[in-house]
C-alpha cells in the first residue's frame, strides 16, 4: 500500500495564480485533512472531510477551497495565491472520528508564492 | 477552544532520558496524542493516551493526567535518530467530528 500520497511535491507560483493540490489515500479511510505548516507554528488545519461529498472548515480556511468527490481523494485549491500562502502543506487521513487521534500523513507539498 | 503549550527546544545527550511536557486547555477532552517529525519529513503517530496513566511503547512512553491538564512524552536510551520535532495534539469534546489541534512542537536535539 502507498498510504497517503500528495501531488506535486514542490511548486512555485506567482501571486494571483491558481493551483490544485491532490491528496490520495489507499487505506479506505473515511476522514481526510489538509494542514499547513509554517516555521514555529506547528500544524494548522485548513479544511477537512468526514466522508465522500462532505467538507468542513478548519482553523485557517480563508483563501482555500476543497473537494472530496471520491472517498480516496481530497483536493485543495488556491484560487488566487498570495505570498502568505507560502508554506508546507500536508494531507492526512484517519479511519473515523473516534480514531482521529491517529492520523496518517502524506509526504507534503512545499509551495512558494512569489 | 483549545490551547496547548510545549517547550520549543530541548537538548539531551545520547543514551540519556528526556521528558517533553505538554499542558493544554480545552473546553472538553478526548485524549492526548503525540507525533514525531524529522526534518523534511511528515509527522508520524507515536502514541495516544485516552485515559490517565502511562502508556509504554518500546523506548517511548507517554503519560496523561486529566486532573492536571498535563501530559508528557518520555524518551529513554536516546539515540541520534531521535533528533526530531515532537508534537502533542488534543481532540476537543466540543464536537463529535472535531479534528486534532496540534501544539507548536518541541525540537529535540540529541548530542553525543
Amino acid at each position: 500500500n502507498a498510504g497517503v500520497t500528495q501531488t506535486p511535491k514542490f511548486r512555485v507560483l506567482k501571486t494571483g495564480q491558481s493551483m490544485t493540490l491532490l491528496c490520495a489515500q489507499d487505506m479506505n479511510h473515511e476522514y481526510m485533512y489538509w494542514y499547513r505548516q509554517d516555521p514555529g507554528m506547528g500544524l494548522r488545519l485548513i479544511h477537512y472531510s468526514v466522508g465522500e461529498g462532505t467538507t468542513a472548515k478548519g482553523e485557517v480556511p480563508d483563501g482555500y477551497n476543497v473537494s472530496r468527490l471520491k472517498k480516496q481523494n481530497f483536493l485543495l485549491g488556491l484560487e488566487s495565491a498570495a505570498p502568505s500562502q507560502t508554506s508546507v502543506y500536508f494531507c492526512a487521513s484517519s479511519w473515523t472520528s473516534g480514531s482521529s487521534y491517529e492520523q496518517y500523513f502524506g509526504p507534503g507539498t512545499r509551495l512558494t508564492v512569489t | 477552544g483549545q490551547s496547548l503549550e510545549q517547550p520549543s527546544e530541548v537538548t539531551a545527550v545520547e543514551g540519556a532520558i528526556v521528558q517533553i511536557n505538554c499542558t493544554y486547555q480545552t473546553s472538553g477532552f478526548y485524549g492526548l496524542s503525540w507525533y514525531q517529525q524529522h526534518d523534511g519529513g511528515a509527522p508520524t503517530f507515536l502514541s495516544y493516551n485516552g485515559l490517565d496513566g502511562l502508556e509504554e511503547t518500546g523506548r517511548f512512553s507517554s503519560f496523561l493526567s486529566r486532573s492536571d491538564s498535563y501530559g508528557y512524552l518520555l524518551l529513554q536510551e536516546l539515540q541520534m535518530k531521535d533528533s526530531a520535532s515532537y508534537f502533542c495534539a488534543v481532540r476537543d469534546l466540543g464536537s463529535g467530528n472535531t479534528p486534532l489541534v496540534f501544539g507548536k512542537g518541541t525540537r529535540l536535539s540529541v548530542i553525543a
